[in-house]
């Protein structure tokens, strides 16, 4: 069992570039998250989804888009990367609402140079 | 909007002592959970406790316990018996019990174990 899944671990843009970052998970989670940790700070939820087709900001969703075409599946889209989106990056999935554990992935370190 | 504050940046103990990390939160809700998760320098984000605010018994795991403080609304995490894997980032978060699992986090405590 996989779990939550994120590629690329690491990545390098240069400011202007775009890219997607890929997140997937095997565990028929209908809720799945997007966090950004910036350096020495907390995380900060920056969209999520309650379902395929469905989608909504978070605290920080300026200069990202997302997608959820399929349950497994919740891409990150950053169009004209900026050096104050050099973060590392989190995917999580929940199966439901309430008491339900949340399951990270093991991150995505991104910079813009 | 909810917030979370960790007065802490750094902390650090001896192996096998016993330290407090310090949280407080501010929201209107009176229906919420609190977690505590550790971050190590492997980046991965491990819950270590949860907290659910209407429960006045405070939350254990093994070693780890929380002092809930909800009129305060304060939420300490005590790790007794300090082990040299105990040291990372500590976050305190929070969330509303209802919807999504939109959690808010604070801004971490690093903690040391001194050998």
């Amino acid at each position: 069992n996989a779990g939550v899944t994120q590629t690329p671990k690491f990545r390098i843009l240069k400011i202007g570039q775009s890219m997607t970052l890929q997140c997937t998970q095997d565990m028929n989670h209908n809720y799945m998250y997007w966090y950004r940790q910036d350096p020495g700070m907390g995380l900060k939820l920056i969209y999520y989804s309650v379902g395929a087709g469905i989608t909504d900001k978070g605290e920080v969703p300026n200069g990202y888009n997302v997608s959820r075409s399929t349950t497994e599946d919740f891409p990150l889209r950053l169009e004209l990367a900026a050096p104050s989106q050099t973060s590392v990056y989190f995917c999580a999935s929940s199966y439901g609402q309430e008491n339900e554990k949340l399951f990270f992935g093991s991150g995505t370190q991104l910079s813009v140079l | 909007a909810q917030t979370v504050t960790q007065s802490q940046p750094e902390m650090s103990v001896q192996e096998a002592e016993t330290v407090t990390l310090s949280c407080t939160y501010d929201t209107s809700e009176s229906d919420y959970y609190l977690f505590w998760y550790k971050q190590p320098p492997s980046r991965q984000m491990i819950l270590v406790i949860r907290q659910e605010a209407y429960k006045q018994q405070n939350a254990t795991e093994n070693r780890f316990s929380v002092n809930f403080q909800k009129a305060a609304k304060s939420f300490s995490l005590k790790i007794s018996d300090s082990q040299l894997g105990d040291a990372a980032m500590y976050f305190c978060a929070y969330r509303r019990r209802k919807g999504a699992q939109k959690l808010v986090f604070g801004q971490g405590t690093r903690l040391t174990i001194n050998p």
